[in-house]
Parts: structure tokens; sequence; C-alpha cells
């Protein structure tokens, strides 16, 4: 069975620096997705980033970058120039490719706090 | 009204009670998917429906019912419920079913049962 870790339950950063949430995940498969997705206090949950595991480069949305290295089944997100608006639970998924219908597994979550 | 909603956004019931929860999505998807979130838990998949049939249902007891009457709409009834149902439950949908398409997700209804 696939399963998503994600070690650190609280992280704080101050508002500019930079910060980088871990996960980790197991599977057996060779090619599947991930994503990070981030829910605020307001609780809708949104995408932030998604990486193809057959993809070798680190998938990059503005701030918000990853480091995907899957001999090691990591993939942690660093957000840069980190803001307020950052301040969210944030969830790793993963879901295999194809087939799966819809099957996200999502860890624990990373609450991360943004301080003035 | 766009994107996902969900009605009511706070419930709570007694254990005897039978209640629905609501979700309609505005974005033209496919696909929709009720999650339960429970504190210090991943979020747990519990029913997901393509075209308005259901095609997956991950062990969930018999005491929520889902009803998915059309692609925009999606249900889940509860009836006899346990305190430890009490969650925040999210509705979830997106084009379709393939893993790599982002699910657009609802704020979320926090169900609190007594």
């Amino acid at each position: 069975a696939q399963t998503v870790t994600q070690s650190q339950p609280e992280m704080s950063v101050q508002e500019a620096e930079t910060v980088t949430l871990s996960c980790t995940y197991d599977t057996s498969e060779n090619n599947y997705y991930l994503f990070w997705y981030k829910q605020p206090p307001s609780r809708q949950m949104i995408l932030v980033i998604r990486q193809e595991a057959y993809k070798q480069q680190n998938a990059t949305e503005n701030r918000f970058s990853v480091n995907f290295q899957k001999a090691a089944k990591s993939f942690s997100l660093k957000i840069s120039d980190s803001q307020l608006g950052d301040t969210a639970m944030y969830f790793c998924a993963f879901i295999m490719y194809g087939g799966s219908q819809g099957n996200l597994i999502f860890g624990k979550g990373t609450k991360l706090s943004v301080k003035p | 009204e766009t994107g996902v909603t969900q009605t009511p956004r706070h419930l709570v019931m007694g254990m005897t009670n039978k209640k629905s929860l609501k979700c309609e999505q505005h974005l033209g998807h496919n696909a929709m998917y009720w999650y339960k979130q429970s504190a210090k838990k991943p979020l747990e998949l519990m029913f997901v429906y393509s075209l308005e049939e259901r095609v997956e249902n991950n062990s969930v007891p018999s005491r929520f019912s889902p009803e998915c009457p059309n692609s925009s709409h999606l249900f889940l009834h509860l009836h006899t419920l346990q305190p430890e149902d009490s969650a925040l439950y999210l509705c979830a949908s997106s084009p379709g079913t393939s893993g790599y398409l982002e699910q657009f997700f609802g704020p979320g209804t926090r169900l609190t049962v007594l």
C-alpha cells in the first residue's frame, strides 16, 4: 500500500525567508504523480504544485519549488520569500498513474506559520 | 457561485438524527469526491463518482450514504452516526479521475456528533 509521510507537524518561518517542508512516500510503482496542497485557515484547499514522476526536472510555480528525489522517494516543498498569506496547512499527496480513480493519498500535513 | 460550494458549513447532530450534506460544483467537472478530515490524521477518501457513477468506495460504514443525481451535485446522507464521525467533510471535483488532474475542494462541512 502507498503511504505518504510528513515528518514535521509544525514549522514557522520569518516573513521573506525561505522554508522547506519535507515529504516522503512509499510505493512500488514507477509512474505516479505528486502534489502539494495548501489549506489556509479558511479551509478551502488549493493546489500549490504538482510533479510527474517521469519528469526529472523539478516543478516550479513562482515562489514555490520542489526537490523531487525519486530514488529516495522524497518530495520536499521550498517556499521562497515567505509571505503572511503562506500561513496554512500543507499536505503532500500521491496518486498512481492511470486507472487510479482519483484516489489521492495524503500525508498528515505540516502546519506552517509565517511570522512578521 | 463559483468553484465548489458546500452546505451547511457547520452541523451538529445527535446519534439518532438523519441529515444530509450537500456539495455543488460550478466547474463543469465530471468527477466528484467526498473526503473525511480528522485532526492529526491524513485526509481519507470516502467516495468517488465519475459521470454520476460511483467508482470508489473506501470501506466506508453504511451509515454514510452518498448520492450523485447529476455531475454538478453530490450529497452525503448521514444516519445513526457515532461521535467518532465528528470531522470536517470535504467535497472535491475534478475534470475526470485521471491521476494528474487537479482536484478542486470546497470549504467543508464541520460535523459534530453528540
